[in-house]
């Protein structure tokens, strides 16, 4: 069965200090694995897709990146308006485009 | 573009009636799917659509009926509801590839 594991499930930093969520995966073929942020009483917002090893991807503080068995999404001098919930999803081989996601991490960053 | 849009925003129910959530994109998209989020608990699959007239279970559909009779709309039916069914529910679509865009959700109580 595919699943996907986030972690740590809530994290708290002060603004400035950079850090790391983690999205580990075991799924029977990845054919792509997706970031999206909530914010409180919203919908999930897209932030990356990353298809193979070794991609990186950048977004104004966030940078997005893929092992093999694991994602990274690392957050350089966040702001409080970094505060949310960041979801990981994966997409696997015959899986008729359907998403499987982790609980997420809530982001809070203190000012 | 108004993306994907759902209603109603909030709704409360009484055990063992029942409802339609709607849900409508204006991307010309063929996939479009229903998740339910509950506390803690990530986003769960509960049906989804690949075009018009074809529809197809995800992981938790019991409780719940679809149809697809256009592409733009895509309504969730929830017959005699029950306490389980409590939760925020989202639509998302899709153009055949990978990302995923969400409604705002509709947060349904069933006392």
């Amino acid at each position: 069965e595919d699943q996907v594991t986030q972690s740590p499930e809530a994290l708290r930093l002060q603004e400035g200090e950079s850090s790391s969520l983690n999205c580990s995966y075991t799924v029977s073929g990845l054919r792509g694995l997706f970031w999206y942020r909530q914010d409180p009483g919203k919908g999930p917002e897209f932030l990356f897709t990353l298809y193979s090893a070794g991609e990186e991807k950048e977004k104004e503080r966030l940078k997005a990146t893929l092992t093999k068995k694991e994602s990274f999404l690392h957050i350089t001098a966040p702001k409080p308006e970094d505060s949310a919930t960041y979801l990981c999803a994966v997409k696997t081989q015959g899986g008729s485009e359907k998403l499987v996601f982790g609980k997420g991490t809530k982001l809070t960053v203190n000012p | 573009n108004a993306g994907v849009t759902q209603t109603p925003k909030f709704r409360i129910l009484k055990i063992g009636q029942s409802m339609t959530l709607q849900c409508t994109q204006d991307m010309n998209h063929n996939y479009m799917y229903w998740y339910r989020q509950d506390p803690g608990m990530g986003l769960k699959l509960i049906y989804y659509s690949v075009g018009a007239g074809i529809t197809d279970k995800g992981e938790v559909p019991n409780g719940y009926n679809v149809s697809r009779s256009t592409t733009e709309d895509f309504p969730l039916r929830l017959e005699l509801a029950a306490p389980s069914q409590t939760s925020v529910y989202f639509c998302a679509s899709t153009l055949s590839e990978d990302t995923q865009y969400f409604g705002p959700g509709t947060r349904l109580t069933v006392l």
